[in-house]
């Protein structure tokens, strides 16, 4: 099992930009998060997909945010266009578990995000 | 609003010595806690968790306490080591919510 894997590690963009975050979760996991850390803020939840279909988008910042999962082993954040203020990094996750579940999530390593 | 809250940014701690991070939360309905470890460049890996019918849960060298009461978490790790140096992040759950709420995580420093 190669985890969840997203890609790519590291983007350095400039303002205006789109930016393509990508993420696999672990084939079987029915659920799918994507989670942003910031020093202020910690990890904070952006949106929840369950059986591909969003959840929840409610921690989405703004209309510039958009995320998608086109079938169970894809999905995808876009920032368009990117600003300064969305650098960060970026995580996605993936759980077993369905709505009311208490699974752990497991964690991708992460984009890291420079928009300057 | 956070709702889960790690008041401590940092903490450093000489090595084979106890290690101990503190959790507050706000919600008292959450029914399960975890902590996450995060290596740099890394994603968040999961610890040890505790379910809030109790108040203890202990895995080797780490040990989780949770006073419902009080609305405080607790991770203790000992004796420390300096491969623990790390962030750690405690994470609430609530039942019907789908999510886990962070806190904003405590970076671990382990003194060799």
């Amino acid at each position: 099992d190669a985890g969840v894997i997203q890609s790519p590690r590291h983007e350095v963009t400039e303002m205006g930009q789109e930016v393509t975050l990508r993420c696999k979760p672990i084939s079987g996991h029915n659920s799918l998060f994507w989670y942003r850390q910031t020093m202020m803020r910690g990890l904070e939840l952006l949106i929840y997909f369950n059986n591909n279909v969003p959840i929840d988008d409610s921690g989405m910042p703004e209309d510039r945010f958009s995320a998608k999962m086109p079938n169970a082993s894809f999905s995808t954040l876009k920032i368009q266009p990117s600003e300064p203020r969305d650098s960060a990094v970026y995580f996605c996750a993936s759980s077993p578990g369905g709505m009311d579940s208490n699974y752990g999530y497991t964690f991708g390593s992460g984009t890291r995000l420079t928009v300057v | 609003d956070q709702q889960v809250k790690q008041n401590s940014p940092s903490l450093s701690v000489q090595e084979g010595r106890i290690s101990i991070l503190n959790c507050d939360y706000t919600n008292s309905m959450f029914d399960y806690f975890l902590w996450y470890k995060k290596y740099p460049a890394e994603g968040p890996t999961f610890l040890i968790s505790i379910s809030s019918i109790k108040d203890k849960n202990e895995d080797g060298r780490f040990t989780v306490f949770l006073n419902k009461s009080a609305k405080h978490l607790s991770l203790h790790i000992v004796p420390s080591q300096p491969g623990d140096s790390a962030v750690y992040f405690c994470a609430a759950y609530l039942s019907g919510t789908y999510k886990y709420i962070f806190g904003t995580g405590t970076r671990l420093k382990v003194l060799a």
